[in-house]
């Protein structure tokens, strides 16, 4: 595989119940991100992870809770959600420090919370 | 804080040109990037511009005034396929190294 690849695609959860997204990159590169994208609004940034340490958070609600284990996985780990949590996330890749910083993007999670 | 505007909704004909303005806010400047995104794909990079001035790739320029504050994004010569959402992101070298995005425009091209 090449790119940027995220599992699962579509996501159906209750609030009770406990998920993770996965992200993969093929690409090489050394930082990753997560994203919200809801009807109507800008990307939002979550995280950021670069060299697999947490650079960014963005005052993300606890009930989100981001793994880097390598430079080439990230995952979101999502528990006791809400309604207004449901989006598509999406995750992405760069090279840290680069000008143009450039992100590649994974096809995204579509999340629906019942 | 960091804010980027741009309309919401831009409408065009097929082999007409289309410009979508993004005006932006930040407390530092690095470069002001593109980005399409299809209707439940993901987002992907279209141009960069760091210094002012136009960047062109094919049918697709880009322009930035640091000056101004200001950038747009030039399509020509429209196609069917051009429909999409188009996003203005800034890089905030004060705030980070990430990319703060603005909300999207959709462009809608007709026959």
């Amino acid at each position: 595989e090449t790119g940027v690849t995220q599992t699962p695609r579509h996501l159906v959860m209750g609030m009770t119940n406990k998920k993770s997204l996965k992200c993969e990159q093929h690409l090489g590169h050394n930082a990753m991100y997560w994203y919200k994208q809801s009807a109507k609004k800008p990307l939002e940034l979550m995280f950021v992870y670069s060299l697999e340490e947490r650079v960014e958070n963005n005052s993300v609600p606890s009930r989100f809770s981001p793994e880097c284990p390598n430079s080439s996985h990230l995952f979101l780990h999502l528990h006791t959600l809400q309604p207004e949590d449901s989006a598509l996330y999406l995750c992405a890749s760069s090279i840290w420090g680069q000008g143009e910083e450039t992100q590649y993007f994974g096809p995204g999670t579509r999340l629906l919370v019942l | 804080g960091q804010s980027l505007e741009q309309p919401s909704e831009v409408t065009a004909v097929e082999g007409a040109i289309v410009q979508i303005n993004c005006t932006y806010q930040t407390s530092g400047f690095y470069g002001l990037s593109w980005y399409q995104q299809h209707d439940g794909g993901a987002p992907t990079f279209l141009s960069y511009n760091g210094l002012d001035g136009l960047e062109e790739t094919g049918r697709f320029s880009s322009f930035l005034s640091r000056s101004d504050s200001y950038g747009y994004l030039l399509l020509q010569e429209l196609q069917m396929k051009d429909s999409a959402s188009y996003f203005c992101a800034v890089r905030d070298n004060q705030a980070g190294t990430a990319l703060i995005f603005g909300k999207g425009t959709t462009l809608s091209v007709s026959s």
